[in-house]
């Protein structure tokens, strides 16, 4: 079974600009989540997504958003970039509705630099 | 107090002996409990998850969990080159209506010496 998917790997953004990452989870898989991972702040949550729906957000400015597809394909966008926000964007995906009984398998992440 | 808190070490074990990691959470209500492997520039990747009080085995890795003390550990027997690696713990927590969110440790550092 294939694994979690992001595209692209690896991106280089300017400030100001906007940049937008896919994720294809696990198939079967209904549930999609969200990290950033930076050296100074270790994983961080964004949000997640169960059939479609934003069930939790995290800690983050507005101009960060995302959505889930009907086939639980997933997108994140991020507006008007800083230099803040780059980071290593990681996408889980988990089978069930519940993460306490479901655990993450995490994609191979997608590194975004700004310039 | 941080949600879930772990050592950043780095922890140096020496090439056959038990690497002991710790993490001690902040919400009593917490029920599972997961430990991820993260290789330098790699993504975590899930090795064992507990949910009952005691311990657990799995091959060369032992997550102990005590809900009484709020502390999880994960223990590395015979600790090889390849274990070397950051090590995170996570915990569910619980939002308005489901268990949507993992909270992440810091991760330990583990670095094992030939």
């Amino acid at each position: 079974k294939a694994g979690v998917t992001q595209t692209p790997r690896y991106l280089i953004k300017t400030r100001g600009q906007q940049v937008t990452l896919s994720c294809s989870p696990i198939s079967g898989h209904r549930s999609v989540s969200w990290y950033q991972q930076t050296p100074g702040q270790g994983l961080q949550f964004l949000f997640e997504y169960f059939s479609e729906t934003q069930r939790n957000k995290g800690n983050f400015p507005g101009r960060f958003s995302g959505r889930q597809f009907s086939n639980s394909r997933s997108e994140m966008n991020v507006s008007t970039l800083e230099l803040g926000d780059s980071a290593l964007y990681l996408c889980a995906s988990s089978f069930g509705t519940s993460t306490a009984n479901s655990p993450l398998h995490f994609g191979n992440g997608t590194r975004l630099t700004v310039t | 107090q941080k949600e879930v808190e772990q050592n950043s070490g780095p922890l140096s074990v020496p090439e056959g002996a038990i690497a002991s990691l710790n993490c001690t959470y902040s919400d009593r209500g917490s029920q599972s409990f997961f430990w991820y492997r993260q290789y330098s520039g790699k993504s975590p990747e899930l090795i064992m998850f507990i949910y009952s009080n005691g311990d657990k085995e799995d091959g060369r890795f032992t997550a102990q969990l005590n809900k009484a003390s709020q502390y999880v550990s994960l223990l590395i027997r015979d600790s090889q080159p390849s274990d070397s690696a950051t090590y995170l713990c996570a915990v569910p927590r619980m939002t308005t209506d489901s268990w949507g969110k993992l909270q992440f440790g810091a991760g330990t550092q583990v670095v094992v010496t030939p």
